[in-house]
């Protein structure tokens, strides 16, 4: 399968803790984002790399979250000290350049 | 502020009738559109796509419209099948300023057979 892999598929958590989630583009795409969805919305940008380099960071993006793409390869994306309005679907999406981001299946976050 | 706009949450169409998206933009610097379609609990799936340098772009039984006058784009799904009700978004970027795509709310659509 050479899709845009995340993992876990779904995380519950008691609010307080820490998580993190991880995303494999496809491997030839240099481009990779994290997007986060809530029911009845659309995805809303976090944050982007190209290659290693973190080149964008959505407001959204409170000091809370991290992200990191060492290598340039597979990307985490991590929530410290998880709030109850952190829970959503989180989605990773690769592209070889600026164009058509293909999307994976996203990590459901539930914080309890 | 709500820059790419769907302001249809829904819509229901027979079974190999047309099914038209509709989808409205603020920003006069978007020039690249896109159309992903999702499941439930799935990431969505891109679809297609079009440059502001077309008015159309056709793959297959999808075809998108772009209005530039009118900030406005379509989607055209002929004829429309069962396994085409899913939830559409439509999704819009400024190649040239930034590097993040902005997306509509959705329309969801119900093919009936």
């Amino acid at each position: 399968d050479t899709g845009v892999s995340q993992d876990p598929r779904h995380k519950i958590t008691k609010r307080g803790q820490n998580v993190t989630f991880r995303c494999d583009p496809i491997s030839e795409h240099n481009r990779l984002y994290w997007y986060r969805q809530t029911l009845g919305q659309g995805p809303e940008f976090l944050t982007y790399f190209q290659n290693e380099a973190q080149l964008e960071k959505s407001r959204l993006l409170s000091d809370r979250f991290s992200a990191e793409r060492p290598k340039g390869s597979f990307s985490t994306l991590e929530i410290q000290r998880t709030e109850q309005g952190d829970s959503a679907m989180y989605l990773c999406a690769s592209s070889l350049g600026n164009r058509d981001p293909l999307f994976g299946q996203g990590t459901r976050l539930t914080v309890v | 502020d709500q820059q790419v706009k769907q302001n249809s949450p829904s819509l229901s169409v027979q079974e190999g009738r047309i099914s038209i998206l509709n989808c409205d933009y603020t920003n006069s610097m978007f020039d690249y559109f896109l159309w992903y379609k999702k499941y439930p609990a799935e990431g969505p799936t891109f679809l297609i796509s079009i440059s502001s340098i077309k008015d159309k772009n056709e793959d297959g039984r999808f075809t998108v419209f772009l209005n530039k006058s009118a900030k406005h784009l379509s989607l055209h799904i002929v004829p429309s099948q069962p396994g085409d009700s899913a939830v559409y978004f439509c999704a819009a970027s400024a190649m040239s300023t930034g590097n993040q795509f902005y997306f509509g709310t959705g329309t969801s659509l119900t093919v009936i057979p």
